[in-house]
């Protein structure tokens, strides 16, 4: 299985709403990604856990609140977001973080997120 | 930021013709990746060279790496309307398994 997933496809939410978002993956990684892409720009890393621990937080705002509860399920919960939030979240894995050259990612098909 | 630049940032050609894009980064890497998008999905991941390579083939692919002009270009050969997609070329800085991504070329062959 070289499949990650992700839910839900598409989110609305309100400014109040609180909403997870989900990733899984079952190739054994354990190294898992969030990343944010706007249109027409490339992704931009959110967060970084390896072996479920959480290795980098791009200065994400503290709305956005990543959680690993094992090394196959990655979540992002939501609270309190803007309408600048709106984008296309993407979860991605690999084998593993911080070995300098094998960081081939596998990335699932995203979660649009749209905040009214 | 270390952010690489790509281009053209957008490219239409007929199917049947060659496809080149072009990367530019800034920082000393480990190795360069290259993904392609289909529109509003998730990224596929279609080939790596590592910085001590110079050239790498994967079926209808080849890349070039050039880290003297700190450069790689992705060429697809024999383009079809299928590999109409966004192409992003992706490093990582030295010492880091941290992936930048390049700001895309969108490309569009047409039947």
């Amino acid at each position: 299985d070289t499949e990650v997933t992700q839910t839900p496809k598409h989110l609305v939410m309100g400014m109040t709403n609180k909403k997870s978002l989900k990733c899984e993956q079952h190739m054994g990684h354990r190294a898992m990604y969030w990343y944010k892409q706007k249109a027409k720009k490339p992704p931009e890393l959110m967060f970084v856990y390896s072996y479920e621990k959480l290795s980098i937080n791009e200065s994400v705002p503290s709305r956005f609140s990543p959680e690993c509860p094992n090394s196959s399920l990655l979540n992002l919960h939501l609270h309190a977001l803007q309408p600048e939030d709106s984008a296309l979240y993407l979860c991605a894995s690999s084998q593993v973080y911080g070995t300098s050259g094998y960081n081939e990612q596998f990335f699932g098909p995203g979660t649009r997120l749209t905040v009214l | 930021s270390q952010q690489g630049e790509e281009d053209p940032q957008a490219l239409s050609i007929q199917e049947g013709e060659n496809a080149t894009m072009n990367c530019s980064y800034k920082t000393s890497i480990n190795n360069l990746q290259w993904y392609r998008q289909n529109s509003g999905r998730g990224l596929v991941h279609l080939i790596l060279i590592r910085s001590n390579e110079r050239e790498k083939h994967s079926g209808r692919l080849r890349v070039t790496l050039d880290t003297s002009k700190k450069s790689s270009s992705l060429l697809i050969t024999a383009s079809r309307a299928a590999d109409t997609a966004s192409y992003f070329c992706a490093t990582d800085a030295y010492n880091t398994d941290k992936l930048i991504f390049g700001t895309g070329t969108r490309l569009q062959v047409f039947p």
